[in-house]
């Protein structure tokens, strides 16, 4: 399994980004997929998640109605489209993998290195 | 929102001994808890999951216990590869996960 993403970079505020995670190693259109982010020197927080068939798609608080996940199985890519984006958003970008056993998820079972979003006020 | 609250910040421990995390949840999430390593500049690594079950290639020296709001990872003899920062996170209610701020597990 692997995920690698891309697309990070340095904006201003109230500018847009769109993140990218390719993935490899495991069928994509079997499973929800995840944006968790790493504000420098903090801790880990969820940012959005899609469902297997790109069908549903959740977003933290934080982030709602500024960002939108997609995925394009064709291209077994996931995507993360941030707007309007905030000083608060600078953070590395993970994309990650639910680790789904039997219709169930346990958390996330395999994380890409990362992106860095720097948003400059 | 479940807050997951960790203890301590900061953990300092002699190689070959054992360390001892604590995870609390703000309400009851069964066990539905995960683990995490992370080490500097690298991605979380899933470590434990159902608050005691080893993912795919942990050591057994790695343990997981708890349930409800009180969990506990366990490290029974540190190596030097374990020194790292340690999440637990709550998968109780798809996907609103939520993470606990972390343990850094330090070389006494």
């Amino acid at each position: 399994v692997q995920l690698l993403e891309s697309g990070g970079g340095l904006v201003q505020s109230g500018g847009s980004l769109r993140l990218s995670c390719a993935a490899s190693g495991f069928i994509f259109s079997n499973y929800a997929m995840n944006w968790v982010r790493q504000a420098p020197g903090k801790g880990l927080e969820w940012v959005s998640t899609i469902s297997d068939s790109g069908g549903s798609t959740y977003y933290a608080d934080s982030v709602k109605g500024r960002f939108t996940i997609s995925r394009d199985t064709s291209k077994n890519t996931l995507y993360l489209q941030m707007n309007s984006l905030r000083a608060e958003d600078t953070a590395l970008y993970y994309c990650a993998k639910d680790n789904e056993d039997s219709g169930f998820t346990y958390g996330y079972d395999y994380w890409g290195q990362g992106t860095l979003v720097t948003v400059s006020s | 929102e479940v807050v997951m609250t960790q203890s301590p910040a900061t953990l300092s421990v002699s190689p070959g001994e054992r360390a001892t995390l604590s995870c609390r949840a703000s309400q009851s999430v069964s066990t539905n808890l995960a683990w995490y390593q992370q080490k500097p500049g690298q991605a979380p690594r899933l470590l434990m999951y159902a608050a005691s079950r080893r993912a795919s290639g942990i050591p057994a020296r790695f343990s997981g216990s708890g349930s409800v709001t009180e969990f506990t990872l366990t490290i029974s003899s540190l190596q030097s590869e374990d020194f790292a920062v340690y999440y637990c996170q709550q998968y109780n209610n798809w996907p609103l996960y939520t993470f606990g701020q972390g343990t850094k597990l330090e070389i006494k």
